[in-house]
């Protein structure tokens, strides 16, 4: 099973929806982080969370929100999308202090906001 | 913020061939990885080297953070080695990618 999960994969919405994308972890990480990825681009951080408690904003945060649920679980809304919000979205995972900070990808899920 | 460069932006090769692909750094850095995302967007994780020099197979990579740059070798190409290698560095919190470079290996 794959370590760092994101439903769903494929989402097509219209301008003014809302909608939430999901990530899971089953590697016991405390850190978790949201990037989006454009097209012909690398990623840009989006918000990241160290601890359950804890919520930060990342370099693109304007039109987005997240919730940490648990250690596991990490979601990123977007309250009303608009169209350049059409990306390649990752869920991202690693240690907290003390360990190797590598970071671990989830699949990645494709938004086209129409 | 820290600036990532990588060289070149596209590389084209037969089957076989060896290549090698550059990361350069602005400025010091506590953790360096390399990604090779597939034609399907996934994102694998190759190397994570924020100094030194690893090998996996046919891969390896080297950092030298003295001097602010990494190199990842690919080695006996094959076309599944296809897609785009990004090379992301973290100096706080998150990770800055570069723009990656796009291989495209033929048969």
């Amino acid at each position: 099973d794959a370590d760092v999960t994101q439903t769903p994969r494929n989402r097509i919405t219209k301008t003014g929806k809302r909608i939430m994308l999901e990530c899971s972890q089953t590697k016991g990480h405390d850190r978790m982080y949201w990037y989006r990825q454009d097209p012909g681009l690398g990623l840009r951080l989006i918000y990241y969370s160290f601890d359950v408690k804890d919520i930060n904003k990342g370099e693109i945060s304007d039109g987005y929100s997240v919730s940490r649920q648990a250690q596991a679980k990490f979601s990123l809304s977007l309250e009303s999308a608009i169209p350049n919000q059409t990306a390649l979205y990752f869920c991202a995972t690693s240690r907290g202090w003390g360990g190797v900070q590598e970071q671990y990808f989830g699949p990645g899920t494709r938004l086209t906001v129409t | 913020g820290i600036q990532v460069e990588q060289s070149p932006p596209d590389l084209i090769l037969q089957e076989g061939a060896n290549s090698t692909l550059r990361c350069n750094f602005s400025d010091s850095v506590n953790n360096l990885q390399w990604f090779h995302q597939n034609p399907w967007g996934q994102l694998i994780n190759l190397f994570y080297i924020p100094s030194g020099t690893k090998q996996n197979g046919r891969l390896s990579a080297t950092t030298v953070a003295t001097e602010r740059y990494s190199l990842l070798y690919i080695s006996s190409s094959q076309t599944t080695d296809s897609g785009v290698y990004f090379c992301a560095v973290q100096a706080g919190t998150a990770l800055i990618f570069g723009k990656g470079t796009t291989l495209s290996v033929s048969s």
